[in-house]
């Protein structure tokens, strides 16, 4: 039982160039999300999917775009990556709905945008 | 809007010493509340919660007691180990997945 699985661990880009990070888990849980954590601004919601087939906008959406590929799975993208997106980058998922089941989280990609 | 409140670190102890890490939030309704620990090159991981007011999370001799009419979820320590250094987030939960709101996080340095 892996949890929540993220690739890639690191990874450096040149402004414009496009990448997707990759998300998985094994816990046949229902609901995925995808956080951003810079320092001095906690953890933000970049997108999140309740449920296989649905994906909704969190609080930091805009140069993203996500795709719930099946109920394991959930991909964040960078179109043309910016310097104002370098980040940590997690991945959690949850049962549910988060206010009543805990969010599990990944290990976090590392990535920064010359 | 909402937000979370923290105390800013790093917070450097003693081993043994007690520990405190405030943590207050502004949200409307009635929000659950977490704090959620990260280890040095991990993700978070969910240390304790409680549900409604005067609930009581604990958890590997950390608690943190919902204080409504304070509107804080600070988080205790009796006696703190060198396994404790870590960054704590506080967080809450507000009437659905968009309403999800971490603090800043707190880095923790126990010392020998």
């Amino acid at each position: 039982n892996a949890g929540v699985t993220q690739t890639p661990k690191f990874q450096v880009l040149k402004t414009g160039q496009s990448m997707t990070l990759q998300c998985a888990q094994d816990m046949n849980h229902n609901s995925m999300y995808w956080y951003r954590q810079d320092p001095g601004m906690g953890l933000r919601l970049i997108y999140y999917s309740a449920s296989e087939g649905t994906t909704d906008k969190g609080e930091v959406p805009n140069g993203y775009n996500v795709s719930r590929l099946n109920k394991r799975e959930f991909s964040l993208r960078l179109e043309s990556a910016a310097p104002s997106q370098t980040s940590v980058y997690f991945c959690a998922s949850s049962v549910s709905a988060p206010q009543y089941n805990e969010q599990f989280f990944g290990p976090g990609t590392r990535l920064t945008v010359l | 809007g909402n937000s979370v409140t923290q105390m800013e670190g790093p917070v450097t102890l003693s081993e043994e010493a007690f520990l405190t890490i405030n943590c207050t939030y502004t949200a409307t309704g009635y929000p659950s509340l977490f704090w959620y620990v990260q280890y040095p090159g991990e993700g978070l991981q969910l240390l304790l919660k409680a549900t409604k007011a005067d609930d009581k999370g604990s958890n590997k001799g950390f608690e943190a007691t919902y204080r409504k009419e304070t509107t804080s979820f600070h988080l205790e320590k009796g006696s703190v180990q060198v396994s404790d250094s870590a960054v704590y987030f506080c967080a809450f939960l507000s009437g659905g997945y968009q309403k999800v709101t971490f603090g800043t996080g707190t880095k923790l340095q126990v010392i020998p």
